[in-house]
């Protein structure tokens, strides 16, 4: 089956400290990746996506994400992490099964320490 | 400002009874969807629809219906037959149902039973 993992359900790192935050996905074609950033009882917005056109993405709020197509990944990096970075972190896949649909991952929550 | 508006923000149920979660879009988008979170399980499908008069079930649609009469709205049915229905709501909406297309979301329901 297709599907969507994200390793670590909790992470937790200091201010300033480098945020990695990893997805790895199961795909036959090549995907369409996204990550989306959810904060406590609000919606999710959309971070950065990456669909072909360079392999290093840059999204919002400082954060970037590098698709590896040898290693099946799509991690999500922040050189310095800010207060304001808590929340929970979505991976997201599409065009694995039916180009309507997103395939999520589990999620990952960032405890940001002071 | 353009985006989508859920109602309520938390809604409650009672045993054998029907309820109606509401999703209005300004953002002239074609695509609607429906999710269900649940704490460590990601967002899964309920419903989407692609156009106006026309919806497609998800992974999970059992106990659920959808209606799409306008283009701005895709109000989400639960009904006595979802016996778990405990859950966060989200409703998400893109200008197409294209794979490298991001969803925007709104900020969601709680439900819960009594």
């Amino acid at each position: 089956a297709q599907s969507v993992t994200q390793l670590g359900s909790h992470v937790s790192v200091s201010e300033g400290a480098l945020v990695l935050l990893r997805c790895n996905y199961s795909s036959s074609v090549p995907p369409y990746l996204f990550w989306y950033v959810q904060y406590p009882n609000q919606g999710l917005q959309l971070l950065l996506k990456y669909t072909s056109a360079a392999t290093l993405v840059k999204g919002i709020n400082g954060f970037e994400a590098e698709f590896k197509k040898s290693e099946t990944s799509f991690h999500l990096t922040k050189p310095s992490a800010h207060m304001s970075d808590a929340a929970e972190y979505f991976c997201a896949v599409s065009g694995l099964q039916g180009a309507q649909k997103l395939v999520f991952g589990q999620g990952t929550r960032l405890t940001i320490n002071p | 400002d353009g985006g989508i508006t859920q109602s309520p923000k938390y809604l409650f149920r009672k045993e054998g009874q029907n309820v109606t979660l509401s999703c209005e879009q300004n953002l002239n988008h074609d695509a609607m969807y429906w999710y269900r979170q649940d704490p460590g399980q990601g967002l899964r499908l309920i419903y989407y629809s692609q156009i106006v008069n026309d919806f497609q079930k998800g992974d999970i649609a059992e106990g659920y219906s959808v209606s799409r009469e306008k283009k701005e709205s895709f109000p989400l049915t639960v009904t006595s037959a979802q016996k778990n229905p405990t859950a966060f709501y989200l409703c998400a909406s893109s200008p197409s149902t294209g794979p490298n297309q991001p969803q925007h979301f709104g900020d969601g329901t709680r439900l819960s039973i009594l």
